[in-house]
C-alpha cells in the first residue's frame, strides 16, 4: 500500500535552532499536511498544501509541497521549549477515497533551553 | 468549545472484555474516522465513515466494530478485547472538500491485560 517515509525520527536541538523535517513517498498525492502532536492531545494541523511546488508558511513554519508530487518538507526558524512535540505529514489524493488520508510515523522534537 | 469529543479518556480492560469508546463532533461535519497510534506506528485507520449511513474499513479494522449513530456520533467498539489492542485511540472527523477542517478528538488510551 502507500506509504510515506518521515524523517528523521527524532530529533534533539538546542533553543533557537532551525529545524528541518521531510517526507516521501513513491506515490504521488495532490495535497499533504503537517500536524503536530503535543503529549496527551490530539493532533493538530499546521500547514496544508494543496499545490505542487507551494511553499506555506505560518509563523515560524515553513512548509513545501515537492515538485515531483511525492514529498514535502518542514523547517522550524528559532525553535523554542513550546515546539517539543510529535510532528506528523500526512498526504491524500482528494476525490478518491475519504478514508485514504495516511500518515508518517512522525517525528519527535526535543528542544533544550 | 467546538471540536471532537472522545470518552473516556482511559480505560483498562482485562482479555475478553467488551467496550465501546464514544465520539461526538458539534461541526457538522459529514466524515468521521478511527485512528489508532501506537509508538512508532504513527496513525493507522480502523473505520471510517463518508456520511451518516455509512461506514467503511480502514487499514487495521480486525477486532473492532463501528457505528455511524447519527451525524454526530461515531462509535468504536471492541467486542473481546486483546493485549494487541493496547493503544491510544483517536477520532477525527472533516468537512467534504476542507481537507484542512480535520480535527481530532483528544484520544482514548486503552490498556488491555
Amino acid at each position: 500500500g502507500q506509504q510515506l517515509n518521515q524523517s528523521p525520527q527524532s530529533m534533539f536541538i538546542q533553543e533557537g535552532e532551525d529545524v528541518s523535517m521531510n517526507c516521501t513517498s513513491s506515490s504521488i498525492f495532490n495535497t499533504w499536511l503537517w500536524y503536530k502532536q503535543e503529549p496527551g492531545e490530539g493532533p493538530v494541523l499546521l500547514i496544508a498544501l494543496y499545490k505542487a511546488g507551494e511553499l506555506t508558511s505560518n509563523g515560524r513554519l515553513t512548509a513545501q509541497f515537492g515538485i515531483t508530487r511525492k514529498d514535502s518538507f518542514l523547517n522550524i526558524s528559532a525553535s523554542i521549549p513550546s515546539d517539543v512535540g510529535i510532528y506528523f505529514c500526512a498526504a491524500l489524493n482528494y476525490g478518491g477515497s475519504q478514508g485514504n488520508l495516511i500518515f508518517g510515523k512522525g517525528t519527535k522534537l526535543s528542544v533544550k533551553p | 468549545n467546538a471540536g471532537v469529543t472522545q470518552t473516556p479518556k482511559f480505560q483498562v480492560l482485562k482479555t475478553g472484555q467488551s467496550m465501546t469508546l464514544q465520539c461526538a463532533q458539534d461541526m457538522n461535519h459529514n466524515s468521521m474516522y478511527w485512528y489508532r497510534q501506537d509508538p512508532g506506528m504513527g496513525l493507522r485507520l480502523i473505520y471510517y465513515s463518508a456520511s451518516e449511513g455509512t461506514t467503511d474499513k480502514g487499514e487495521v479494522p480486525n477486532g473492532y466494530n463501528v457505528s455511524r449513530l447519527n451525524k454526530r456520533e461515531f462509535s468504536l467498539r471492541l467486542e473481546s478485547a486483546a493485549p494487541s489492542q493496547t493503544s491510544v485511540y483517536f477520532c477525527a472527523s472533516s468537512a467534504p472538500g476542507r481537507l484542512d477542517g480535520y480535527t481530532f478528538g483528544s484520544g482514548t488510551r486503552l490498556t488491555v491485560v
